[in-house]
């Protein structure tokens, strides 16, 4: 299994505060990817990077910002969170530009 | 817009009889199919791939079919096994940046 933790595995906040999710990985991937996955939505790329401070929009980014500072560190930021970001969030990595991405365990966010 | 769609949200299996699981694309330009299988509380673990110059891959009790002229893929399962229930998600990709397209997902039950 692909070397990938994501912190907090669980979280649970209140509307308008900030939240910041962190992927790890020790895979040395160049590509890193920010997932929600929603009942009825399947999973949908809020953000990703294809190497350090290289990051683009996914399909949901608006209220999501990111960050890539060294190779294996992602992290997500929710600058204030809404009863609409409560989601399970997925970190996944990839060698290449497509084939097969490898997935976290995911962070299940609940914002009251 | 929803660019690749599983219009089945479950699907019951009895064990050793074959699953069968569809997903349909729109964006003519995806070239790479993927299948993720994935465990309540988990990550999605990818399970088996195929490149659009192909119709045909099989690994195991997993077989992939595309018909490009129908943007039409699906898994086949045989035999079915009960550690195979899960949600299977399908994915597809342009080669465009590295994103990944997922279906919403379908929920598969194998019975004993």
């Amino acid at each position: 299994d692909a070397g990938i933790t994501q912190s907090p595995r669980h979280k649970v906040t209140e509307t308008g505060t900030p939240v910041t999710l962190r992927c790890h990985q020790t895979e040395n991937h160049r590509y890193m990817y920010w997932y929600r996955q929603d009942p009825g939505h399947g999973l949908r790329l809020i953000h990703y990077s294809y190497g350090v401070k290289d990051t683009d929009k996914g399909e949901v980014s608006d209220g999501y910002s990111v960050s890539r500072s060294k190779t294996e560190d992602f992290l997500l930021t929710l600058e204030s969170a809404t009863s609409s970001q409560t989601s399970v969030y997925f970190c996944a990595i990839g060698l290449t530009s497509y084939n097969e991405q490898f997935f976290g365990p995911g962070t299940r966010l609940t914002v009251l | 817009d929803q660019q690749v769609k599983q219009n089945s949200p479950s699907l019951s299996v009895q064990e050793g009889r074959i699953s069968i699981l569809n997903c349909d694309y729109t964006n003519s330009m995806f070239d790479y199919f993927l299948w993720y299988k994935k465990y309540p509380a988990e990550g999605p673990t990818f399970l088996i791939s195929i490149s659009s110059i192909k119709d045909k891959n099989e690994d195991g009790r997993f077989t992939v079919f595309l018909n490009k002229s129908a943007k039409h893929l699906s898994l086949h399962i045989v035999p079915s096994q009960p550690g195979d229930s899960a949600v299977y998600f399908c994915a597809a990709s342009d080669n465009q940046g590295g994103k990944l397209i997922f279906g919403q997902g379908t929920e598969l039950s194998v019975k004993p």
